[in-house]
């Protein structure tokens, strides 16, 4: 079966400190994977997905970046957090683009 | 901007009654899905009904899809506690320009009272 993790599970890091969040996805090849940002109890925003090693689209511009040097692991940074990144930020993946998407725990992340 | 839009923001019932929430949206899609999200965790896909569908079921779950008037509802049937979670409507677009990316709403935060 298939399975999908983030971490870590909570961050608190200071204005202008880098960020680095991992997810990875075992038994599946080839997935489609999401990042997603979620504010306090509002719906989710699309920030970058990939179909494939090295192929990143950006959906909103910003200071973060997001990288996928493997297969089935996405990474989400930032070379400087500004307190407006601060919330909720969850994974996911698809076999298909436009079809399910399978989430991640998600990482909460508070910019101070 | 968001395409699905739910309604009502928050529904609060007691254990046993039915629970319905509605999704609009404003262009035209391949498919609409929902999700439940518990408190602080991930969001699990419950049902997706593609636009050539009219009603879906799943367990105490159902889903309508009004193609003429944009708009799904979700029915939980015989509600219970474990229900308690926020609900969310996806969308994804007709168009190839889409790009096959799901759009979200604002959600439905749901409150079952035993």
């Amino acid at each position: 079966s298939q399975t999908i993790h983030q971490w870590p599970a909570t961050l608190v890091q200071p204005v202008g400190s880098p960020l680095s969040l991992e997810c990875t996805v075992e038994g599946t090849s080839n997935p489609n994977l999401y990042w997603y940002r979620q504010a306090a109890g509002r719906g989710l925003q699309l920030l970058f997905y990939s179909v494939g090693i090295g192929q990143i689209s950006s959906e909103v511009p910003q200071n973060l970046s997001a990288s996928r040097p493997q297969d089935r692991q996405f990474i989400l940074s930032s070379k400087k957090l500004l307190l407006s990144d601060s919330g909720f930020y969850l994974c996911a993946w698809s076999v298909l683009a436009g079809e399910t998407q399978y989430f991640g725990p998600g990482t909460r992340l508070l910019v101070l | 901007s968001q395409q699905g839009e739910e309604d009502p923001q928050a529904l609060s019932i007691q254990e046993g009654e039915n629970a319905t929430m509605n999704c609009s949206y404003k262009t035209s899609i391949n498919n609409l899905q929902w999700y439940r999200q518990n408190s602080g965790r991930g969001l699990v896909h419950l049902i997706l009904i593609r636009s050539n569908e009219r009603e879906k079921h799943s367990g105490r779950l159902r889903v309508t899809l009004d193609t003429s008037k944009k708009s799904s509802s979700l029915l939980i049937t015989a509600s219970r506690a474990a229900d308690t979670a926020s609900y969310f409507c996806a969308t994804v677009g007709g168009f190839k320009a889409a790009g096959n990316k799901l759009t979200f709403g604002g959600g439905t935060r749901v409150l079952v009272k035993p």
